[in-house]
């Protein structure tokens, strides 16, 4: 069975200082670890996966995330906030074979602080 | 190069009515995922499909739900005698292969049961 948890229900940060979304799972195998984005009445846009490839992520808009296996974690991170920025982010473990499901984290709001 | 394709975005029905979302894949992607957000939660699976065929519905509801995806034309959600307890985000996406694949989403389908 997988999971995923997102740490945090709301993170607010002020324009132009660091964003770190925190995201940890469990899988049964070495999983592919997602972030998606989810602006206001949008559908939910690919920011970036990690599919055992390099630990380290980037994405779109700036954004990367590494995984961590030791910690069983896929952190969310931005050096410098942008006001677009605000929006839901999704953490998700996808299963590398068998049947299991794609797996959602409760989701993250992310507020921008002017 | 359209991305997945959903109508109607916005759905208002009332108590017993039929609801009928459709889906339109990527281009070249015959996989189809349905998935349910309820506010304030992350999105939860619902049914996967190819064409003509369903390969999971383990996250359906017994009764009232149904969905298919016909050899021509889009994949369709059907929800029967609507509940307010309906009242949700519908979303699809679609992959190239099976749930191993990146899973693209499209915009959603907000249905409001009066």
């Amino acid at each position: 069975a997988q999971s995923v948890t997102q740490l945090d229900s709301h993170v607010s940060v002020s324009e132009g200082t660091p964003v770190l979304l925190r995201c940890n799972y469990s899988s049964s195998y070495s999983p592919s670890l997602f972030w998606y984005v989810q602006h206001p009445n949008k559908g939910l846009q690919l920011l970036l996966k990690y599919t055992s490839a390099a630990t380290l992520v980037k994405g779109i808009n700036g954004f990367e995330a590494e995984f961590k296996k030791s910690e069983t974690s896929f952190h969310l991170t931005k050096p410098s906030a942008h006001m677009s920025d605000a929006a839901e982010y999704f953490c998700v473990v996808n299963p590398t074979f068998g049947n299991e499901k794609l797996t959602f984290g409760t989701g993250t709001r992310l507020t921008i602080i002017p | 190069n359209a991305g997945v394709m959903q109508n109607p975005r916005h759905l208002v029905r009332r108590r017993g009515q039929e609801a009928r979302l459709r889906c339109s894949p990527m281009k070249g992607h015959s996989h189809v995922y349905w998935y349910r957000q309820l506010p304030e939660e992350g999105l939860k699976f619902m049914v996967y499909l190819q064409k003509e065929n369903i390969i999971d519905e383990s996250g359906m509801p017994k009764e009232r739900f149904s969905a298919e995806f016909p050899k021509e034309g889009p994949s369709i959600l059907r929800i029967q005698q609507v509940v307010r307890g309906d009242s949700a985000a519908y979303f699809c996406a679609s992959s190239g292969q099976g749930y191993t694949d990146t899973q693209y989403f499209g915009p959603g389908t907000r249905l409001t049961v009066l």
